[in-house]
């Protein structure tokens, strides 16, 4: 039961254009949607988030958009830079106990020059 | 300013060996997880520590045993390593009193298991 998807494996875009990468979720429980960055041989680092009762989170060239009734997130990054080069993950959050965070899949973003 | 420390980085195992994941934090932070990634499945939650004391199983748990040392140390167990234990590891601390879902994360371990 894939409650986090990111359906696209990977994604290529020129420097200087927009990214967007997306992810969809079907547990109307997450409470806060969450973005991470990996780059090879390093662990994930917190890139942006976004609390379930917005519709949108800007932090630089990062925006977080979230469309709760489609269940449906999105982060752009614009103008992209080669140091995006990077996979994504989104990680919606869940209070259970405890807080736990549930991965997506991930996107592999690459930046052509 | 070390964060979370994993050890060791690499490991290589045959079937049936055993072996302990070691993880510290030093941002006082009260919460620590492991994760395993594995191609395609993104990040799975093995076990977690709400607090020092406490630790429950995620999503993944069969295999693996954790002790929850102290508030820093936060230990992953492999009893009887298997080939579909071959995965990277990651250790990640939070603060349950500041950003929902904001984890500090390990630079991981990589496993194989032969």
């Amino acid at each position: 039961d894939q409650q986090v998807k990111q359906n696209s494996p990977s994604l290529s875009v020129q420097e200087g254009r927009i990214s967007i990468l997306n992810c969809d979720y079907t547990n109307s429980m997450f409470d806060y949607f969450l973005w991470y960055k990996k780059y090879p041989a390093e662990g994930p680092t917190f890139l942006i988030s976004i609390s379930s009762i917005k519709d949108k989170n800007e932090d630089g060239r990062f925006t977080v958009f979230l469309n709760k009734s489609a269940k449906h997130l999105s982060l752009h990054i614009v103008p992209s830079q080669p140091g995006d080069s990077a996979v994504y993950f989104c990680a919606p959050h869940l209070i259970q106990g405890a807080q736990k965070l549930v991965f997506g899949q991930g996107t592999r973003l690459t930046i052509n020059p | 300013n070390a964060g979370v420390t994993q050890t060791p980085k690499f490991q290589v195992l045959k079937t049936g060996q055993s072996m302990t994941l070691q993880c510290a934090q030093d941002m006082n932070h009260n919460s620590m997880y492991w994760y395993r990634q594995d191609p395609g499945m993104g990040l799975r939650l093995i076990y977690y520590s709400a607090s020092e004391g406490t630790t429950d199983k995620g999503e993944v748990p069969n295999g693996y045993n954790v002790s929850r040392l102290n508030k820093r140390e936060f230990s992953l167990r492999l009893e009887s390593a298997a080939p579909s234990q071959t995965s990277v590891y990651f250790c990640a601390s939070s603060d349950a009193g500041t950003q929902a879902g904001k984890l500090f994360f390990g630079s991981g371990t990589q496993l194989s298991v032969l």
